[in-house]
């Protein structure tokens, strides 16, 4: 059964700084995805990793996916106050059948508050 | 633009009442997912559904039930509701093939009394 952990689970942070939220999971699979929550809305894709290696930027979110050691970093570099939100990843469990009827599991979440 | 639409935002409802969630997507989606998010719990997996009357349990199924008898739409249903299903549900679809990300509703917060 696929587990996925997110840490830290609430993370603050000053302006400018930068950190890094971290997304394990417990079995194979090459498709993980990030996504953005602000209070009281719905879901937001941020990004979509598709293989070992996969790095993607946004203005000052990267995210990478190391499938062998079954991890995903969301990376922030100088934050902002407009960043802060609840952030989620989330991994395909494959059971091999080519997709079609993957579960689409999510972390906790990470809630990020930047500071002025 | 992919377009996900739960027909409620807010529902209050009584203890053993019979409760019909829905969600209608626009984009041909063959996947839909039934979440439930709960604070310091992220979303748990309920129920998915990858093709007409095909649906699967996920994490936590038990107290619910689903329906799909069309492509585009997608009910959660809570037989008996409880308290302890005073929750936010949220609705999502993907097309899993085309290895894009799951599009989401705007949420369903139920309050059940």
């Amino acid at each position: 059964e696929l587990k996925v952990e997110q840490n830290p689970l609430f993370l603050s942070m000053q302006e400018g700084k930068n950190y890094t939220i971290y997304c394990n999971y417990s079995t194979t699979s090459d498709r993980l995805y990030w996504y953005r929550q602000d209070p009281g809305k719905s879901l937001e894709s941020l990004f979509v990793l598709l293989s070992n290696g996969a790095v993607k930027q946004e203005g000052r979110l990267m995210a990478s996916l190391d499938t062998k050691a079954r991890l995903s970093t969301l990376h922030i570099t100088a934050a902002v106050h407009d960043l802060s939100a609840t952030y989620f990843c989330a991994v395909d469990e494959d059971r091999g059948y080519g997709g079609a009827t993957n579960k689409l599991i999510f972390g906790t979440g990470t809630l990020l508050a930047v500071q002025p | 633009d992919v377009k996900v639409t739960q027909s409620s935002r807010y529902l209050v409802k009584r203890t053993g009442e019979k409760v019909f969630l829905e969600c209608v997507q626009d984009m041909d989606h063959e996947n839909m997912f039934w979440y439930r998010q709960d604070p310091g719990l992220g979303l748990r997996l309920i129920y998915f559904s990858y093709d007409v009357k095909m649906k699967e349990k996920g994490d936590i199924p038990e107290g619910y039930s689903v329906s799909r008898e069309k492509k585009e739409r997608f009910s959660l249903i809570l037989e008996s509701a409880s308290t302890n299903q005073t929750s936010m549900y949220l609705c999502a679809s993907s097309r899993p093939w085309l290895n894009t990300e799951a599009f989401f509703g705007q949420g369903t917060r139920l309050t059940v009394v």
